[in-house]
């Protein structure tokens, strides 16, 4: 079965900061990845999706992500943290075809001042 | 054009009420879907449509019905309702014309169940 695990349910950095929130994820058959965000009692954006053209992906508010087949991962990273960075962003994976999206457990990302 | 909304964005049930939960779109998507989030959890698929008509269930159906009468809603009920549904629920909804489409989510239903 297919699986999605974010690793850290938490992450902290400093303003201006690296941002890295790590993807990892299962699956039989080359899937769909994508990143959403989700401010504040609000409901889940799409940042970036990866379907299987260019590995590296870049995507709305200077995110980026880079598919890495032998390392199953799909990790998100963004150079210099913003305040308005803070949320909770989710990793998911589609098995092309099923239109279905399997979640990871979510990270919420703090800037620290 | 509001994209996805529902109604309504609070409730507190007392356990064994029902209630139905309203997802709309106006974006004449063909798909929809119900999840619900919980902490540590990520967001799990209840159940979805892949058109008017039409509904399969998803990761955690039990507990839950819904309904697809029109293509532009997609109703979630609750036939009484228990401790465990406390959550927020969120719609989605995308075209269904490719796998590659985007899902589009509404702001989200936070329920309580006492």
């Amino acid at each position: 079965a297919q699986s999605v695990t974010q690793l850290g349910s938490h992450v902290s950095v400093s303003e201006g900061a690296l941002v890295l929130l790590r993807c990892n994820y299962s699956s039989s058959v080359p899937p769909y990845l994508f990143w959403y965000v989700q401010y504040p009692n609000q409901g889940l954006q799409l940042l970036l999706k990866y379907t299987s053209a260019a590995t590296l992906v870049k995507g709305i508010n200077g995110f980026e992500a880079e598919f890495k087949k032998s390392e199953t991962s799909f990790h998100l990273t963004k150079p210099s943290a913003h305040m308005s960075d803070a949320a909770e962003y989710f990793c998911a994976l589609e098995i092309q075809g099923a239109q279905k999206l399997v979640f990871g457990q979510g990270t919420r990302l703090t800037i620290n001042p | 054009n509001a994209g996805v909304t529902q109604t309504p964005k609070f409730r507190v049930l007392k356990t064994g009420q029902s209630m139905t939960l309203l997802c709309a779109q106006d974006m004449n998507h063909e798909y929809m879907y119900w999840y619900r989030q919980d902490p540590g959890m990520g967001l799990r698929l209840i159940h979805y449509s892949v058109g008017e008509g039409t509904t399969a269930k998803g990761e955690v159906p039990d507990g839950y019905n819904v309904s697809r009468l029109k293509k532009q809603n997609f109703l979630l009920g609750l036939e009484s309702a228990a401790p465990s549904q406390t959550s927020v629920y969120f719609c989605a909804s995308s075209p269904g014309q490719a796998s590659t489409d985007t899902q589009y989510f509404g702001p989200g239903t936070r329920l309580t169940v006492l």
